[in-house]
């Protein structure tokens, strides 16, 4: 149980165009769901936490217009980079968390953008 | 502030081994904490977690913490590694119990040679 699916599980992408990731939690409805950033050899960064219904809560330094954060139900959460530069170029994570403190990881995503 | 510290970017063992990977943590109140593993291009899997109780606890493949209050540690151990333990591992901390938001240790690389 409480597994959590991501899609695609990567992208290659022109620079300037809009990418959407999908993260799911297959067998349990997830109360919030978190968005991580992580670069190479490096640590996740916590980009932002959403809400089923709500609009979601940025970190500080988190540019919300450009990545766009939709949680349409309590197993769906998408994150779009929009107007995607190679900057943008990283390994995303969601994960999901249904009530108490544990979190449930999706495998990632990663984002080239050329 | 609240904060995870993994003071060892890489840790080296002989296959067959013990391995002690280090984490120390600083928040306010009482902590949950959580060790996941990640292998390459891949999410985090859960290994063990303490919320309450003992403070010795026990996880998967293996693997086992010591929840220290007085030293503020919560160090991840095995008692005898396998090279398929080679992967990188995080500490986290949950910051906040209301949003259930992880802090994340820096991660330590896990190098275990046959």
């Amino acid at each position: 149980g409480a597994v959590v699916s991501q899609h695609p599980s990567w992208v290659i992408c022109k620079s300037g165009t809009s990418v959407k990731i999908e993260c799911r939690s297959l067998d349990f409805q997830a109360t919030t769901m978190f968005w991580y950033r992580q670069f190479p050899k490096q640590s996740l960064m916590l980009m932002a936490t959403s809400n089923e219904g709500s609009k979601a809560t940025y970190e500080q330094g988190v540019e919300k217009d450009k990545f766009l954060i939709n949680h349409a139900s309590l197993t769906l959460s998408t994150l779009t980079v929009t107007s995607a530069h190679p900057e943008d170029s990283s390994f995303y994570i969601c994960s999901a968390r249904v009530g108490g403190a544990e979190q449930y990881f999706g495998p990632g995503t990663r984002l080239t953008v050329t | 502030a609240q904060s995870v510290a993994q003071p060892e970017d890489q840790v080296n063992v002989a296959e067959g081994n013990p391995l002690t990977v280090k984490c120390t943590y600083s928040v306010s109140g009482n902590p949950y904490l959580f060790w996941y593993v990640q292998y390459p291009n891949r999410g985090l899997q859960f290994l063990l977690k303490y919320i309450t109780g003992d403070n010795l606890v026990k996880g998967s493949y293996g693997f086992e913490a010591e929840f220290n209050k007085s030293q503020t540690s919560f160090h991840l151990k095995k008692p005898s590694a396998l090279v398929s333990d080679s992967a990188l591992y995080f500490c986290a901390v949950v910051g906040s119990s209301n949003t259930g938001k992880l802090i994340f240790g820096q991660g330590t690389t896990l190098q275990v040679k046959p």
